[in-house]
């Protein structure tokens, strides 16, 4: 059974519009949270993360935010620009196995020019 | 430019060949990861080193032999492997620590005949 789950496999959005990619977990175990992005043939990139304690983290167009008590986290990606265009994975761990990063399945990211 | 290097990026094996995937890393890490991602599925942990010392094995089969000699240098060594066996193979390398980000090299593309 999935831990981490993007239900959405793609998403598509025009040049200078908002982004907004969404990840559900259900272990509420989990306190670390951290957005990849990867291009193809290449392998992941960290974009951002977000502990437990907080609600909200920004850098810079990337703005991801924390839900504990629905167990859901979002990532705003404002202005959105073609170069965006990745598949963006979430991923989360526990505390005490900060190491184990589970992964969700990865939502494709489409900016049309 | 990734400062975790994966070799070789892609290998066509038969199930009765005996090979090794190779990682280093030049970021001064000391925790390293082996990762596999078959299609469309979600990233799975395989192992990790701690300080060259294993920490984890997520219930990998024995055909899969992982070598930490140093904290820079990650080897993943394949022999009898299945057809179900192909998939990309990933390296990550990130500090010692709570909520510490994972970096990511290319990967290994692995075909098994």
């Amino acid at each position: 059974d999935q831990q981490v789950k993007q239900n959405s496999p793609s998403l598509s959005v025009q040049e200078g519009r908002i982004s907004i990619l969404n990840c559900d977990y259900t272990n509420s175990m989990f306190d670390y949270f951290l957005w990849y992005k990867k291009y193809p043939a290449e392998g992941p990139t960290f974009l951002i993360s977000i502990s437990s304690i907080k609600d909200k983290n920004e850098d810079g167009r990337f703005t991801v935010f924390l839900n504990k008590s629905a167990k859901h986290l979002s990532l705003h990606i404002v202005p959105s620009q073609p170069g965006d265009s990745a598949v963006y994975f979430c991923a989360a761990s526990e505390l005490s196995g900060s190491e184990k990063l589970v992964f969700g399945k990865g939502t494709k990211l489409t900016v049309n020019p | 430019e990734t400062g975790v290097t994966q070799t070789p990026r892609h290998l066509v094996m038969g199930m009765t060949n005996k090979k090794s995937l190779k990682c280093e890393q030049h970021l001064g890490h000391n925790a390293m990861y082996w990762y596999k991602q078959s299609a469309k599925k979600p990233l799975e942990l395989m192992f990790v080193y701690n300080f060259k010392e294993q920490t984890e094995n997520n219930s990998v089969p024995s055909r899969f032999s992982p070598e930490c000699p140093n904290s820079s240098h990650l080897f993943l060594h394949l022999h009898t492997l299945q057809p179900e066996d192909s998939a990309l193979y990933l390296c990550a390398s990130s500090p010692i620590g709570n909520n510490q980000p994972q970096h990511f090299g290319d990967g290994t593309r692995l075909s098994i005949l």
